[in-house]
Parts: C-alpha cells; sequence; structure tokens
C-alpha cells in the first residue's frame, strides 16, 4: 500500500491564483481530512469527509473548498490564493475500528507558498 | 473533545525512559485517549491510544490514571530519532470523525 499520498510536494503562487492540491488513499478508509500547520504551530482542520459525497467544515474553511466523489480522493483547492494561505497542507485517512476508536494516518504534507 | 494540557518542552538523554505526560481532566467516558507525533517536516505519526487500561505497543506505553484525568506516553528507551513534537488528544469519534484536535504538544529533545 502506498498509504496517503498527496501532490505537488511543494508549490508556489501569486495572489490570486487558483490551485487544486490532491490528495489519495489506498487504505479504503472511510474518513478523510485537510489540516494546514503554519511555522512554529499545531495542526489547523480545515476540511474533512465521512464519505464519498460527505464533507463538513473544519476549524479554518473559509478560502477552502472540497469534494469527495470517490473514496479514494479527497482534493482541496483554493480559490483566490492569498499570503495567509501560505502554510504546509497535510491530508489524513482514518478508519473506526473494532474496538471502537480510529486512528489517522498522514500524508507527506504540500508546501505552498502564496507571493 | 476535552481539552488537553502538556508541558511545552523537555529533554531525555539517550537510552534513557522519556516519560511524556498530558493533563486532560475534563475527558468524557467515550473520549480516548490518542498520541501523535511529528518528526520536522513531515506528517504526524500515530503512536498509541487507550481508553481506560494501560496499553502497550513496539513503540511505546501508555498509562492511563484511574480517574481518567491524566496520562503519560513512555517511550522505553528514547533515541536520537525520537525528538519530535508528541501531541496528546481527547477523541470520541461519533459524529465528529475525521476531526482530531490538535494542540500545541510537546516538544521532545533526545541528546547524546
Amino acid at each position: 500500500n502506498a498509504g496517503v499520498t498527496q501532490t505537488p510536494k511543494f508549490q508556489v503562487l501569486k495572489t490570486g491564483q487558483s490551485m487544486t492540491l490532491q490528495c489519495a488513499q489506498d487504505m479504503n478508509h472511510e474518513y478523510m481530512s485537510w489540516y494546514r500547520q503554519d511555522p512554529g504551530m499545531g495542526l489547523r482542520l480545515i476540511h474533512y469527509s465521512v464519505g464519498a459525497g460527505i464533507t463538513d467544515q473544519g476549524e479554518v474553511p473559509n478560502g477552502y473548498n472540497v469534494s469527495r466523489s470517490t473514496t479514494e480522493d479527497f482534493p482541496l483547492r483554493l480559490l483566490s490564493a492569498a499570503p495567509s494561505q501560505t502554510s504546509v497542507y497535510f491530508c489524513a485517512s482514518s478508519y473506526f475500528s473494532a474496538s471502537g476508536s480510529y486512528e489517522q494516518y498522514f500524508g507527506p504534507g504540500t508546501r505552498l507558498t502564496v507571493t | 473533545d476535552a481539552k488537553t494540557t502538556q508541558p511545552p518542552s523537555m529533554d531525555c538523554a539517550e537510552g534513557r525512559a522519556a516519560n511524556l505526560p498530558c493533563n486532560h481532566s475534563t475527558i468524557s467516558g467515550n473520549e480516548y485517549v490518542y498520541w501523535y507525533r511529528q518528526i520536522h517536516s513531515q506528517g504526524p505519526q500515530y503512536i498509541i491510544h487507550g481508553l481506560k487500561n494501560n496499553e502497550t505497543n513496539e513503540m511505546a506505553s501508555l498509562i492511563i490514571t484511574e480517574d481518567r484525568k491524566s496520562s503519560t506516553l513512555i517511550l522505553p528507551h528514547a533515541t536520537l530519532r525520537d525528538t519530535a513534537v508528541y501531541y496528546c488528544i481527547a477523541h470520541s469519534g461519533g459524529t465528529s470523525y475525521g476531526k482530531l484536535t490538535f494542540g500545541q504538544g510537546t516538544i521532545l529533545t533526545v541528546h547524546p
């Protein structure tokens, strides 16, 4: 299994440009999430999904859109990039275990700079 | 999710046990305690979780107090590669699946 993969690894955008960060998982996990991490800070949840066709907002959703058309893919769209969106973006997937808990598996991250 | 409190930083000598505390005094009965770590620039990595009982796996041990208000993550023989930020999270799942709340964590530095 490749686990959780993210592309691209690095991206530089100009203010106002749009782009899509890709995330894919091959573990058949129901739940997927997007986080951002600013320098020296903890992770903050942007959007998450509990299954194909179902998404919801996290702590910092403004400026981002998501969709989940398949179990495997959960792309994150930046509508009009701003310097405040310069950050490292992590995608994660998770499953609910028979023991009643769940664990998140994280991708390697996309480092985005908006100038 | 219950709020968790961790010391901002800790040091440990290589080969010694690292004991990382976490306070979660408002944890509810259905919330698990999870520990993740993040090595520089990488995505967070799951370490261990528990509900009431102490747990051990190949990476670490988790000790949860009887009243569940606090817990300790133990790395029995810390190595330089264990230098990372360690996050303690209380989470119940349910309607909030996928919504882990990460705090500031504890920066663990393992020195030779």
